[in-house]
């Protein structure tokens, strides 16, 4: 069975900090990590999807780097926005294809 | 462009009756696959179609079942409801021959409460 963890559980920032989290799953047989993002009453929508160890991936104010061989990856988000609140989901795809997802981690950002 | 579609929204079941949720992918897609998400989790993944048949599947009893139709949307089937089935059911859907590291498109979910 696949683990894979995201820390912390939820997080509670102020409008303007910068914060990061982690998502570590295991550093055998890796295809791709993905990271979403999911909105309360929303679908889960997909920020990055990264296959290289080394990739980092940026859209906006919000990066994503990967380490295969120590199987983390990490989430920034500078600059925090309420619309940012959401649950930040990472899931871990090995060569069979499916996606094993962290439980998330849920950021609260106040104005 | 319809994005993935699910249905019903939400729905209300009693112990030990059976329940069918429909899922239509995203124009262009080929192949659905069902997540549940309990409370304070993430989506466990149940199964996956591609051409009509279950590719692969997760660990869930036989009681969760599926069908995948010509058009591409999909049926999950719960038989025999327990109270932990109680759970929001999300559909993906994404392009096969793309199946790995491919960005995959979530509907909105059907919750399930059983009582």
């Amino acid at each position: 069975i696949l683990n894979v963890e995201q820390s912390p559980q939820s997080l509670h920032v102020q409008e303007g900090d910068s914060t990061n989290f982690t998502c570590s799953f295991p550093s055998s047989n890796f295809y791709a990590l993905h990271w979403y993002r999911w909105e309360t009453a929303k679908s889960p929508e997909a920020l990055f999807v990264m296959t290289l160890n080394g990739d980092e991936k940026k859209k906006g104010r919000i990066s994503a780097t990967l380490n295969t061989k120590e199987g983390y990856s990490y989430l920034y988000i500078k600059g925090s926005q309420p619309e940012d609140s959401a649950t930040y989901l990472c899931a871990f795809d090995t060569n069979a294809g499916k996606s094993t997802f962290g439980d998330g981690t849920t950021l609260t950002v106040k104005p | 462009d319809a994005g993935v579609t699910q249905s019903p929204t939400h729905l209300i079941k009693t112990r030990g009756q059976q329940v069918t949720l429909r899922c239509s992918p995203k124009s262009g897609h080929d192949t659905v696959s069902w997540y549940q998400q309990a409370l304070g989790q993430g989506p466990q993944f149940i199964f996956q179609y591609y051409e009509e048949e279950e590719r692969q599947r997760g660990n869930f009893p036989d009681r969760f079942s599926g069908h995948q139709f010509p058009n591409y949307s999909s049926e999950l089937n719960v038989n025999a409801l327990l109270l932990g089935d109680s759970a929001l059911y999300l559909c993906a859907s994404s392009l096969w021959w793309q199946n790995s590291g491919n960005t995959i498109y979530f509907g909105e979910g059907s919750w399930l409460t059983v009582v």
